[in-house]
């Protein structure tokens, strides 16, 4: 079993719906839990970041986690054609001096149709 | 803020040569630099993991005679293949955490390698 699991879509939706990308975990010592947006030949750019269980929302988007069921999610709102990207989820343990590792999601392909 | 570069973005090489791909942290300081591998269509698989001024630390795996990795000062990580194999063609993306906030992570815009 994968310790973050994702499901990879792909997911199309049509312009102007809420998507709602989820991941599930199984180490119980992660904390910090992250969304990376990756266009197709980039590298991932981080859409948010929370570190306790919760929403946090940023303009169109909102993170959500959930520790005691393991499981995240990103929201978003109103959703555009400008959004159609691969979703990474990624998530990290206890905090080092030297850095954490990220495990990573598969990725969920979205595609945001007119 | 948290800009890092890659260079080279593209590099075409031929079997049994050596590729050099250059990260560097734009706007900061970064104690702690990533290497990444990613096929297409899968998620990103840790290389190792490179700390400023000390040896880089290698996931299982991953050969580290193979896959040299330096990390000269707190701006700038290189990772070189060394007789690359068409085997090795990929998508190599580092990432810079910050100094004093090594909670996440900032990524570069990566380095498509293809070896003929």
């Amino acid at each position: 079993q994968k310790e973050v699991e994702q499901d990879p879509g792909p997911l199309s939706v049509p312009e102007g719906a809420i998507v709602s990308l989820n991941c599930t975990y199984s180490n119980s010592a992660f904390q910090y839990f992250m969304w990376y947006r990756q266009y197709s030949r980039k590298g991932p750019e981080l859409l948010m970041y929370t570190y306790s269980s919760g929403n946090k929302e940023d303009g169109r988007f909102t993170a959500q986690v959930d520790k005691s069921s393991k499981y995240i999610s990103l929201f978003i709102r109103d959703s555009q054609p400008s959004d159609s990207a691969t979703y990474l989820c990624a998530m990290s343990a206890k905090l080092t001096g030297g850095g954490n590792k990220l495990t990573f999601g598969t990725g969920t392909q979205l595609k945001v149709e007119l | 803020g948290a800009v890092v570069s890659q260079h080279p973005s593209r590099v075409i090489c031929k079997s049994g040569t050596s590729v050099k791909i250059e990260c560097r942290s734009l706007d900061f300081q970064a104690t702690t630099m990533f290497w990444y591998r990613q096929f297409p269509k899968q998620s990103l698989m840790l290389m190792a993991t490179s700390n400023e001024g000390s040896k880089a630390t290698y996931e299982q795996g991953v050969e580290k005679d193979k896959f040299l990795i330096n990390h000269a000062s707190l701006t700038l990580s290189t990772l070189t293949v060394t007789s690359a194999h068409p085997e090795d063609s990929s998508f190599y993306i580092c990432s810079a955490g910050l100094a004093g906030r090594m909670d996440t992570q900032y990524f570069g815009p990566g380095t498509r390698l293809t070896v003929l």
